[in-house]
């Protein structure tokens, strides 16, 4: 049990589908991430989350969208996909901006496979 | 910017042998590190990390590193593997600035341990 938990784990949807992740934390943390997490390649930062403001967004294509309705749950709503954004996605927590050092938790994941 | 350079895409080593993980990161600021560890199907966990102080960190679990300011590394190590150290290792970086929100993470090490 990580306090980080992810659904579904596995995904598989065609390019014309509208789905979401689904991320909850039960940590009591005041941020949440997304990262994305492809084969040969760093950990990619989507979406950061303080205090359910959306404080960045590194350049990601618009058929990701996030939603933090609280600091506990966290949503990445996906439309209009490509077969290059299969991957697995990560989310993750912390108690504070990781930029104090401070640990990040995170969910085992979703494995999406677009088709 | 910060980036972070893990050479090793995979290391296979015996049981009870040593191993070492190499880490190098390159930063205009100063930087904190961290080992994260993900075992099969499941998310990342923190292994170990640096923020201050003495340069040698250890885990609970036998592996450490060592901050080298002046190589700009942060090699893992552990003197004696077991087969349940099988997991795929990552190296990450957050810059010491208050606003910061970001790990940047290496490419990932496979560590493969064979009995």
């Amino acid at each position: 049990e990580t306090g980080v938990t992810q659904t579904p784990r596995h995904l598989v949807m065609g390019m014309t589908n509208k789905k979401s992740l689904k991320c909850e934390q039960h940590l009591g943390h005041n941020a949440m991430y997304w990262y994305k997490q492809s084969a040969k390649k760093p950990l990619e930062l989507m979406f950061v989350y303080n205090f359910k403001e959306q404080t960045e967004n590194n350049s990601v294509p618009s058929r990701f969208s996030p939603e933090c309705p609280n600091s506990s749950h966290l949503f990445l709503h996906l439309h209009t996909l490509q077969p290059e954004d299969s991957a697995l996605y990560l989310c993750a927590s912390s108690q504070a901006g990781l930029g104090r050092g401070v640990e990040a938790f995170f969910g085992q994941g979703t494995r999406l496979t677009v088709v | 910017a910060q980036s972070v350079t893990q050479l090793d895409s995979q290391v296979p080593v015996f049981e009870e042998a040593p191993v070492e993980l190499r880490c190098n990161y390159s930063s205009s600021v100063s930087v904190y590190l961290f080992w994260y560890v993900q075992y099969p199907n499941q998310g990342l966990q923190l292994l170990l990390k640096y923020l201050s102080g003495s340069t040698l960190v250890e885990s609970i679990n036998g592996f450490e590193a060592e901050f080298n300011k002046s190589q700009t590394s942060f090699h893992l190590r552990k003197p004696s593997v077991h087969i349940s150290d099988t997991a795929e290792y990552f190296c990450a970086v957050s810059p010491e600035l208050g606003g910061a929100n970001n790990l940047f993470f290496g490419t990932g090490t496979r560590l493969t341990v064979i009995p």
